[in-house]
């Protein structure tokens, strides 16, 4: 009973390294999507998926990108990382992308990530 | 655009206290409304939910009431429970496919 996955849980990264977090859901969910958290401000959204193959940006899209090969990974990648950078990123997933009807949503346990 | 204000924490509450955490929103045409809690260490779990004006979401023990007349979501509990501490996240969809977030509101309920 899997649900949303992501990995690595912990990671410390130098300004300007790249790297990617993965994000795996095995409910063969259409929607999927990155979140940002950071202290005071909530959840931000980075970029979302509605398929295999489409990708739309959300409120705080620069510096990462997205590719949906899959319905099943969604990977976030970090160019260059920044300072800025530092937060706990969500990974989640919904059945459909209509979440205005009520739709769960299932996040992943998240990850933590520190640019130095 | 759509928004979320969520009253400001920590809240501080004895076992068996009366909870209310404060939500109101402001969005066009007619958002489904979400309650998420998130436990130390661990992602968003939906609490509840409600779709449509007057519905009351409730889960373990939980309730909220969507008020479209006050743009409200006010999240309640009769007895709260040393186990209840966690971060509570009020949200809402507008539009098809983005969720909004407030702020959270960190609840610590002592014995």
């Amino acid at each position: 009973n899997a649900g949303v996955t992501q990995t690595p849980k912990f990671q410390v990264l130098k300004t300007g390294q790249s790297m990617t977090l993965q994000c795996a859901q095995d409910m063969n969910h259409e929607y999927m999507s990155w979140y940002r958290q950071d202290p005071g401000m909530g959840l931000r959204l980075i970029h979302y998926s509605v398929g295999a193959g489409i990708t739309d940006q959300g409120e705080v899209p620069n510096g990462y990108n997205v590719s949906r090969s899959t319905t099943e990974d969604f990977p976030l990648r970090l160019l260059s990382a920044a300072p800025s950078q530092t937060s706990v990123y969500f990974c989640a997933s919904s059945r459909t992308r209509a979440l205005s009807s009520g739709n769960t949503i299932y996040f992943g346990e998240g990850s933590w990530l520190t640019v130095v | 655009g759509n928004s979320v204000t969520q009253m400001e924490g920590p809240v501080t509450l004895s076992e068996e206290a009366f909870l209310t955490i404060n939500c109101t929103y402001t969005a066009t045409g007619y958002p489904s409304l979400f309650w998420y809690v998130q436990y130390p260490g661990e992602g968003l779990q939906l609490l509840l939910k409600a779709t449509k004006a007057d519905d009351k979401g409730s889960n373990k023990g939980f309730e909220a009431t969507y008020r479209k007349e006050t743009t409200s979501f006010h999240l309640e509990k009769g007895s709260v429970q040393v186990s209840d501490s966690a971060v509570y996240f009020c949200a809402l969809t507008g539009t098809a496919s983005k969720l909004t977030f407030g702020t959270g509101t960190r609840l610590q309920v002592t014995l």
